[in-house]
């Protein structure tokens, strides 16, 4: 398996761009996870689904920010408009019965908002 | 939910030292404690974990402990290695909703100097 696939890697884009980063999970994984890591904050928990449905996005900072999972291969997070403060690294996770097991991670997208 | 403290925030030793991460949690209903190494430009990935019926684990040089009662938990890493520089981060899974979130501490920067 090609484990969890991010894309883009890196984005660098102008304040007021939209942004949308893309995921493709685990084949077989039912939880899908998105994380935002800063160094003034860590990992955060932005959102997470499970059989492509949203559970909690309590995490997710402002309207800005939306994820959709339209099938259980295909995840994305879109912020619009975006802001320098929404530079971060993302990561998407993915996994399975989680209170026994580990959360897969893609690389990252590292998004820097000029 | 789940609130999970790390210490310290930066860890330096000499190779062949040995390296300790204590975490504390505060959810007693959590049952699923993994560890998981971040390197330079990667997503983290899960090292060694430890659920709640045992109190402690061993694999190779690293070995986690579990204190139920106190709610603590800590990564040991022996005989330290160049290579073993990297962010780590404990986790503490929580009930959220009907599924068992994991919530993440700060990381530790473990400097491992040769």
């Amino acid at each position: 398996d090609a484990g969890v696939i991010q894309s883009p890697r890196h984005e660098v884009t102008e304040m007021g761009q939209e942004v949308t980063l893309r995921c493709k999970p685990i084949s077989g994984h039912d939880y899908l996870f998105w994380y935002r890591q800063t160094m003034m904050r860590g990992l955060e928990l932005l959102i997470y689904f499970n059989n492509n449905v949203p559970i909690d996005d309590s995490g997710m900072p402002e309207d800005r920010f939306s994820a959709k999972m339209p099938n259980a291969s295909f995840s994305t997070l879109k912020i619009q408009p975006s802001e320098p403060r929404d530079s971060a690294v993302y990561f998407c996770a993915s996994g399975r019965q989680l209170n026994t097991g580990e959360l897969f991670f893609g690389e990252g997208s590292r998004l820097t908002v000029l | 939910g789940e609130n999970v403290e790390q210490h310290p925030s930066t860890l330096s030793v000499q190779e062949g030292d040995s390296a300790v991460i204590k975490c504390t949690y505060s959810d007693s209903a959590s049952n699923y404690f993994p560890w998981y190494k971040q390197e330079l430009g990667k997503g983290p990935q899960l090292i060694i974990d430890i659920r709640s019926n045992v109190g402690e684990k061993k694999d190779q040089r690293i070995a986690v402990t579990l204190n139920k009662t106190a709610k603590h938990f800590s990564l040991h890493i022996t005989e330290t290695q160049p290579e073993d520089s990297a962010v780590y981060f404990c986790a503490a899974t929580f009930r959220s909703g009907g599924s068992y979130i994991p919530t993440f501490g700060r990381g530790t920067s473990l400097i491992v100097h040769p």
